[in-house]
């Protein structure tokens, strides 16, 4: 089975400008989780789709935000991009929830100039 | 609220000595418990997992952890630290019926030869 990928791997963009993220996880994996991985934050949580539907946010402003279609397949999307974005984007997979093992894509590193 | 204490941001071990990388949680409910490991530019590999029954979990690459409940702690260990070893390690916490995955601040591995 393909594991999870993500593109673009590599982003560079400009304060204000906005950004979407793909995600398409592994095949029959209905869950996708984004996290935002930064030296100072950690792993953060952004937020969980299930079926199309979000089902958890974390606590990220509405500048973030995401959808997932009907083959599973998700996008984040960042909007009015400030330099504290600049962050590795993580993607997650699993089956139905997260106490199912989550496989995770390589990420996206996103730089804010 | 739920939370994911991993002590010690690095840990350094000489090759062939026993790895011990320290994780706590917080949970008011029986957890789901994790241990990932994240290579410089990637994602995150699973190394094990713990839902219910043997709190002695066994995990790839020569890892191990065990459940405390009365400790509420799920320490990593390794008998033997190999070079390869070398990476960030993650511990995280998600609950029964949980969107949500909450991790540590992560811990530094250097082996050294």
């Amino acid at each position: 089975k393909a594991g999870v990928t993500q593109t673009p791997r590599y982003l560079i963009k400009t304060r204000g400008q906005q950004v979407t993220l793909s995600c398409s996880p592994i095949s029959g994996h209905r869950s996708v989780s984004w996290y935002q991985q930064t030296p100072g934050q950690g792993l953060q949580f952004l937020f969980e789709y299930f079926s199309e539907t979000q089902r958890n946010k974390g606590n990220f402003p509405g500048r973030f935000s995401g959808r997932q279609f009907s083959n599973s397949r998700s996008e984040m999307n960042v909007s009015t991009l400030e330099l504290g974005d600049s962050a590795l984007y993580l993607c997650a997979s699993s089956l139905e929830t997260s106490t199912d093992t989550q496989y995770f894509g390589p990420g996206t590193r996103l730089t804010v100039l | 609220a739920q939370s994911v204490t991993q002590l010690g941001s690095h840990v350094s071990v000489s090759e062939g000595a026993l790895v011990l990388l320290r994780c706590n949680y917080s949970s008011s409910v029986p957890p789901y418990l994790f241990w990932y490991v994240q290579y410089p530019n990637q994602g995150l590999q699973l190394l094990l997992k713990y839902t219910t029954g043997a709190t002695l979990v066994k995990g790839i690459n020569g890892f191990e952890a065990e459940f405390k409940k009365s400790e509420t702690s799920f320490h990593l260990t390794k008998p033997s630290a190999h070079m390869s070893d070398a990476a960030e390690y993650f511990c995280a916490v998600t609950y029964t019926g949980g969107f949500k995955t909450i991790f540590g601040a992560g811990t530094r591995l250097f082996v050294k030869a």
